[in-house]
């Protein structure tokens, strides 16, 4: 099956400094990844979609300047955490959508657990 | 934007009891999507249903995609300990030819606890 793996699994960083969370499609092609935020006990809130060799398109009140996204192949996506504070703590979840699907399938990573001090 | 309201928020149940969940939406949706997620990992989809009507069993668990696009539920038969998890409904607009999808709207989650 579809396989998408992040790294790291969890980091703890400092306020101020940048954590870079790493999303890859194992197994297939993914135009499109898309990054979730979860705090505990809530939904998963999209963030931002990210389209291989283009500019990501950011969700209302997510600042880009803060979440650097990068796609630069298709089967891997960055995300960059610019001058982390500890209200960026949370749980950050990718998603790849198969570019050889026919149903717009979006396949999850296991998620990165950030915590800022 | 669209909002999905998920019910109920949480459950607590027997094991071998049987447990319905669904969604509801102010507007239509043309994908309905239905995924599990363990503390601490990322969703897992469990089933998708593509068209009005369409009921679709994956083992002990059956959805169906409610014939005005704008609702779904999940049934889960003979519950058993790992079925425990939230379960997150997620709906999903696409094209008329079905060549372009847009992005996932997650429900609140139904968080369900399976006593042994």
């Amino acid at each position: 099956g579809a396989v998408v793996s992040q790294h790291p699994s969890w980091v703890i960083c400092k306020s101020g400094t940048s954590v870079k969370i790493e999303c890859r499609s194992l197994d297939f092609q993914a135009t499109t990844m898309f990054w979730y935020r979860q705090f505990p006990k809530q939904s998963l809130m999209l963030m931002a979609t990210s389209n291989e060799g283009s500019k990501a398109t950011y969700e209302q009140g997510v600042e880009k300047d803060k979440f650097l996204i990068n796609h630069a192949s298709l089967t891997l996506s960055t995300l960059t955490v610019t001058s982390a504070h500890p209200e960026d703590s949370s749980f950050y979840i990718c998603s790849a959508r198969d570019a050889g699907g026919t149903k717009g399938t979006q396949y999850f990573g296991p998620g990165t657990r950030l915590t800022v001090l | 934007g669209q909002q999905l309201n998920q019910s109920p928020q949480s459950m607590f149940i027997q094991e071998g009891e049987d447990v319905s969940m669904n969604c509801t939406s102010s507007s239509i949706f043309n994908t309905w999507l239905w995924y599990k997620q363990d503390p601490g990992e990322g969703p897992v989809l469990l089933i998708a249903l593509y068209k009005a009507g369409e009921l679709t069993s994956n083992g002990r668990l059956t959805a169906q995609f409610g014939i005005t696009r704008k609702d779904s539920f999940l049934n889960i038969s003979a519950s058993i300990p790992s079925d425990v998890g939230i379960y997150f409904c997620a709906g999903q607009l696409s094209n008329a030819g079905g060549t372009s999808y847009g992005k996932l709207t997650f429900g609140q989650g139904t968080i369900l606890t399976v006593h042994p």
